[in-house]
């Protein structure tokens, strides 16, 4: 069955510090991965997405993640992190099969220490 | 940017009463969802919508829901009968493609939030 792991529930860093998140998925065939961010009292906003092609992908807020398939991973990076930065993340998984749906991590809360 | 819209961002409710919870999704999309966040939870799928009908629901969504896109650009959940564990915050996306499908993402809304008192 699909399912997306996201081991860390809650990440401290310091402003300035780079910043990693991690994304463990199963799933039978070639994934669609993404990232999402949410912040306080917002929707859920697409940070980077990954179908094929070069497996580090750049996204905004200068955020990238890299997908490695031997270790169904997708881990989310940034170099240095700001305070703006603080607020849930998550990763999905796009499935087309065995139906049309995402399936979402439990998310990262991220907060950021100035 | 084409947004995804929902109204209204928050809904307050008492026990049994139904609830509708709009959106207009982006209007050249053609795949609209559901999902639903229980606080401190993650992001759970309610349903999938395509072409007038719904394409795929998960376990969540039982009778007590319904879907429906009653005109051109809008595309409603209602919850029938409300009870307590149906607060949560309830995001409508949709999508130009299906979901996972070539450069495809969901594009959300910033949610409903639904307190049943």
């Amino acid at each position: 069955a699909q399912s997306v792991t996201q081991p860390d529930i809650h990440i401290t860093v310091s402003e300035g510090a780079s910043l990693e998140l991690r994304c463990n998925y199963s799933y039978g065939a070639t994934p669609y991965l993404f990232w999402y961010v949410q912040s306080p009292g917002q929707g859920l906003q697409l940070l980077l997405k990954y179908f094929s092609g070069d497996t580090l992908v750049q996204g905004i807020k200068g955020f990238e993640a890299e997908f490695k398939r031997s270790q169904s991973s997708f881990n989310l990076r940034k170099p240095s992190v700001h305070w703006s930065d603080a607020a849930e993340y998550f990763c999905a998984v796009g499935a087309l099969f065995p139906g049309n749906q995402f399936y979402f991590g439990t998310g990262t809360s991220l907060t950021v220490i100035p | 940017e084409p947004e995804v819209t929902q109204t209204p961002s928050h809904q307050v409710t008492q026990m049994g009463q139904e609830v509708i919870l709009r959106c207009v999704p982006i209007s050249n999309h053609l795949y609209f969802y559901w999902y639903r966040q229980i606080l401190g939870q993650k992001v759970e799928f309610l349903v999938s919508f395509y072409n007038n009908e719904i394409s795929e629901k998960s376990e969540i969504f039982d009778d007590q829901f319904s879907v429906e896109r009653p005109d051109g650009s809008n595309f409603t959940l209602k919850i029938r009968s409300t009870k307590l564990e149906d607060s949560a915050m309830y995001f409508c996306a949709s999508s130009e493609h299906p979901s996972g499908g070539a450069n495809s993402p969901l594009h959300f809304g910033n949610g409903t939030r639904l307190t049943v008192t």
